[in-house]
């Protein structure tokens, strides 16, 4: 199974652009990379999904270098409400089972007005 | 809301009790998950359910700790004679098989309390 490495914690101001990079050196070549975001007494929301390159949804981006050994979850213009975990998970063939997927202690965000 | 339930939302037993989780997954998500997640840690899986057979449980799941599934639909989770290292937010998770990887989702969860 692919460890991550994750900051454990990050801050930011609003409206800025929050960068949080995953490593995963030993990634598989049938890993997918997906990110979490979880909020307190909440369960963890999927954030986004990918594979290489880049990916981009209405909340946020995913880079993913060549080697993939690494990715960076990209949350343009942060708010308050931004501040949760952020956890980044590699892992889960297609079509098996996401047992196979571990959530590290993850990031977490805390947003300054 | 066509969400992942999970009832109760909290729970208070004494230690040596029994206590039984509910998980109503998405109606047409044939996977079933349940984690565990203390404070300040990762959610830790627990075991998981392809429709109604019980296909993983994790290596660090006691003999305490038992989860069905019956006919392929809600899941129940019971912990038997509670202890205090029991205490956790339990959460379940549903998702669909597909040609590409899956993705979770999750319930609000049941946060256990031992006393």
């Amino acid at each position: 199974l692919a460890k991550t490495t994750q900051p454990i914690s990050m801050d930011s101001y609003e409206g800025q652009e929050v960068n949080i990079t995953c490593s995963h050196n030993n990634i598989a070549t049938n890993d997918y990379i997906t990110w979490y975001q979880q909020f307190p007494s909440q369960g963890p929301r999927f954030i986004i999904q990918g594979y290489k390159t880049k990916v981009t949804n209405e909340v946020a981006s995913l880079f993913i270098p060549a080697d993939r050994k690494s990715s960076t979850l990209s949350l343009p213009r942060v708010s308050l409400s931004d501040t949760a975990v952020y956890y980044c998970l590699v892992g889960g063939t297609p079509g098996a089972g996401s047992y196979q997927l571990t959530f590290g202690k993850g990031t977490k965000l805390s947003v300054i007005p | 809301d066509t969400g992942v339930s999970q009832d109760p939302r909290h729970k208070i037993t004494k230690r040596g009790q029994n206590v039984t989780f509910r998980c109503d997954p998405i109606s047409e998500h044939n996977r079933l998950y349940w984690y565990r997640q203390t404070l300040g840690q990762g959610p830790e899986f627990l075991t998981y359910f392809q429709n109604e057979a019980q296909l993983e449980k994790s290596r660090l799941l006691s003999d305490r700790f038992s989860a069905e599934r019956p006919k392929g639909s809600f899941s129940t989770l019971e912990i038997q004679r509670t202890e205090q290292g029991d205490s956790a937010m339990y959460l379940c998770a549903s998702s669909t098989t597909g040609p590409t990887n899956e993705k979770l989702f999750f319930g609000s969860g049941t946060q256990l309390s031992v006393l």
